[in-house]
């Protein structure tokens, strides 16, 4: 089975762009996450989404926003882009959000703003 | 609030010799423990989680963490370190169960563990 597939695997955008990241869980993972990693510093929750819905909320400002679609893959949405939005982004994926499932990373889309 | 600390930014050891990463954690309610680890521009690979049960839990590459309830603690070990461990390692605490973000996971500031010949 394939495992979390992340793309763009690298991107580098202008300050105040758009940009869309993509997520594909697990087949059979319904809950997807998304971290951000900024350089030297631990992976910072930014978003949860199960069954299309989105369960949990970091705290980040509303230039983030992300959606699950029906086949449970996801995407990430930053506008306005800072130079402080460089960084590692991270996928997670979940069988579902019971306490005792595991969280499966993906590699990462490593974004750079000039 | 739920929280986890790794005290120590590098970890030095020489391979074939026992290594310790450490970890204490601070959260309301059981907690729910993982220790993960990043090779250079890599995402996560996980190496193994504390529910409930066991104190001493076994995970992938020959890596264990010992949970401690009355210290807080979950450290990372390993019997004999090799020079392939070397990475960065992240403890991280489950967030809070019931609340709005419980699905979330809390990371530590992560180790650098360097691992010599």
């Amino acid at each position: 089975d394939a495992g979390v597939t992340q793309s763009p695997t690298h991107l580098i955008k202008t300050r105040g762009q758009q940009v869309t990241l993509r997520c594909s869980p697990i087949s059979g993972h319904k809950s997807v996450s998304w971290y951000q990693q900024v350089l030297g510093q631990g992976p910072q929750f930014i978003f949860q989404y199960y069954e299309k819905e989105e369960r949990g909320r970091g705290n980040f400002p509303d230039r983030f926003s992300a959606r699950q679609f029906p086949n449970y893959s996801s995407e990430l949405n930053v506008n306005a882009l800072l130079l402080g939005d460089s960084a590692l982004y991270l996928c997670a994926s979940q069988k579902n959000t019971a306490p005792n499932y595991g969280y499966t990373f993906g590699s990462g889309t490593r974004l750079t703003v000039v | 609030a739920q929280s986890v600390a790794q005290p120590e930014d590098q970890v030095n050891v020489a391979e074939g010799n026992p290594l310790t990463v450490k970890c204490t954690y601070s959260v309301s309610g059981n907690p729910y423990l993982f220790w993960y680890v990043q090779y250079p521009n890599r995402g996560l690979q996980f190496l193994l989680k504390y529910i409930t049960g066991d104190n001493l839990v076994k995970g992938s590459y020959g890596f264990e963490a010992e949970f401690n309830k009355s210290q807080t603690s979950f450290h990372l070990k390993k019997p004999s370190a090799l020079v392939s461990d070397s990475a960065l390692y992240f403890c991280a605490v489950r967030g809070p169960l019931g609340s709005s973000n419980t699905g979330k996971l809390i990371f530590g500031q992560g180790t650098t563990l360097q691992v010599k010949p």
